[in-house]
């Protein structure tokens, strides 16, 4: 149980070109979703947290014009790199929180590789 | 506030002994912390978590933790180690006070040679 799935796994794109993430969570309903973005060797930086029905909360320096986050339903939430630059190339990485019973506990997501051109 | 420290990028462990991998966190209120695995190219994996109860928590694959609240620490452990174990291993906490988000550690790089 507590499955969490992103797609795609890696996408290739040229720069000026926006990119949508899904991350749904598979055989539970979560509340709360949050991105994160992983740099080679380095640890997971807290992007924005979102939840059902609201507009997602960014952490400080995290423009949220470009990075659009809907989460629409209790199983989806996406993430839209707009007018992706090469600096936007990264590992991206989604949790979620279930809505009953462990909330306390984060499922992550397989990640999903951005490499920008 | 809320923040966790892993001391160590490294830790090499031979296969069948102990392996230690050490998290110290700060929090203003009450800790509830979190070990996860990830292996190359992957998402995270949950090992276990700590919110309250018995000090000595047991998880996934045979890891256990001690939560240490004199020392605010919560090291990771496992009485004997496994090459497959070979992976980065995040430490995170959230304070009870806060929103659901983590704060991660570094990470820490385990290798278990043969």
């Amino acid at each position: 149980g507590a499955v969490v799935s992103q797609h795609p796994s890696w996408v290739i794109c040229k720069s000026g070109t926006s990119v949508k993430i899904e991350c749904r969570s598979l055989d539970f309903q979560a509340t709360t979703m949050f991105w994160y973005r992983q740099f080679p060797k380095q640890s997971l930086m807290l992007m924005a947290t979102s939840n059902e029905g609201s507009k997602a909360t960014y952490e400080q320096g995290v423009e949220k014009d470009k990075f659009l986050i809907n989460h629409a339903s209790l199983t989806l939430s996406t993430l839209t790199v707009t007018s992706a630059h090469p600096e936007d190339s990264s590992f991206y990485i989604c949790s979620a929180s279930p809505r009953e019973g462990l909330r306390e506990t984060q499922y992550f997501g397989p990640g999903t590789r951005l490499l920008v051109l | 506030a809320q923040s966790v420290a892993q001391p160590e990028d490294q830790v090499n462990v031979a296969e069948g002994n102990p392996l230690t991998v050490k998290c110290t966190y700060s929090v203003s209120g009450n800790p509830y912390l979190f070990w996860y695995v990830q292996y190359p190219n992957r998402g995270l994996q949950f090992l276990l978590k700590y919110i309250t109860g018995d000090n000595l928590v047991k998880g996934s694959y045979g890891f256990e933790a001690e939560f240490n609240k004199s020392q605010t620490s919560f090291h990771l452990k496992k009485p004997s180690a496994l090459v497959s174990d070979s992976a980065l291993y995040f430490c995170a906490v959230r304070d009870s006070n806060s929103g659901y988000a983590l704060n991660f550690g570094k990470g820490t790089s385990l290798l278990v040679t043969p």
